[in-house]
């Protein structure tokens, strides 16, 4: 079945530098990959719409020059969170849309991130 | 604004014993319905996809329920297990943007 990388699976940082997580598509092609944010048990909240080739989609109250989106193959999209602080602790998990199948929706299995 | 809503908020019940989760959503047009499992500190996994035309689909124990006339689905879960223990999560896509509900959190005790 289709597979979606996610590394690290978990990282702890210092507030105030920048951490960088990947979403990989292994067998599969994605023009589109998703980033999402979950906070202790509640659902995710989608955070941005990456793109292969083009800019990020960002929702609304999402800060682009804090969570810097960069998809530059088609199986491979990273989320770097510039300059933490310990509010940005949270579980990061991304998805992506098979070029092939537009229906399906895979998932990493996520980074917990926590900053100190 | 398209909405998912899903009901219980969480539900816990015996080794065994069935139970079904509820999905309203307001998306439209509506192009399909996907349930997933999500197990704590997981990513969601797929439990089954439906498009307008499908009624139910079945993955195992799992049996989703469609009725797009009233905008409702449901996931049945029959003789649950104690693995079965996660959030549930339903997503209704608009052409190709998704929508999130914010998932049933089900315990299952021995």
């Amino acid at each position: 079945g289709a597979v979606v990388s996610q590394h690290p699976s978990w990282v702890i940082c210092k507030s105030g530098t920048s951490v960088k997580i990947e979403c990989r598509s292994l067998d599969f092609q994605a023009t589109t990959m998703f980033w999402y944010r979950q906070f202790p048990k509640q659902s995710l909240m989608l955070m941005a719409t990456s793109n292969e080739g083009s800019k990020a989609t960002y929702e609304q109250g999402v800060e682009k020059d804090k969570f810097l989106i960069n998809h530059a193959s088609l199986t491979l999209s990273t989320l770097t969170v510039t300059s933490a602080h310990p509010e940005d602790s949270s579980f990061y998990i991304c998805s992506a849309r098979p070029d092939r199948d537009g229906r399906a929706l895979h998932f990493g299995n996520g980074t917990r991130l926590t900053v100190t | 604004k398209n909405q998912v809503e899903q009901s219980p908020q969480s539900l816990i019940i015996l080794e065994g014993k069935n139970c079904t989760l509820q999905c309203n959503y307001t998306v439209s047009p509506f192009s399909n319905l996907r349930w997933y499992k999500q197990d704590t500190g997981r990513g969601p996994v797929s439990l089954t996809i439906m498009t307008f035309s499908e009624n139910t689909k079945s993955n195992g124990r799992y049996t989703a329920t469609l009725d797009a006339d009233t905008k409702q689905s449901s996931l049945h879960i029959t003789a649950s297990q104690l693995s079965d223990s996660a959030s549930y999560i339903c997503v209704v896509t608009e052409f190709y943007i998704p929508t999130f509900g914010r998932g049933t959190s089900l315990i299952v005790h021995p």
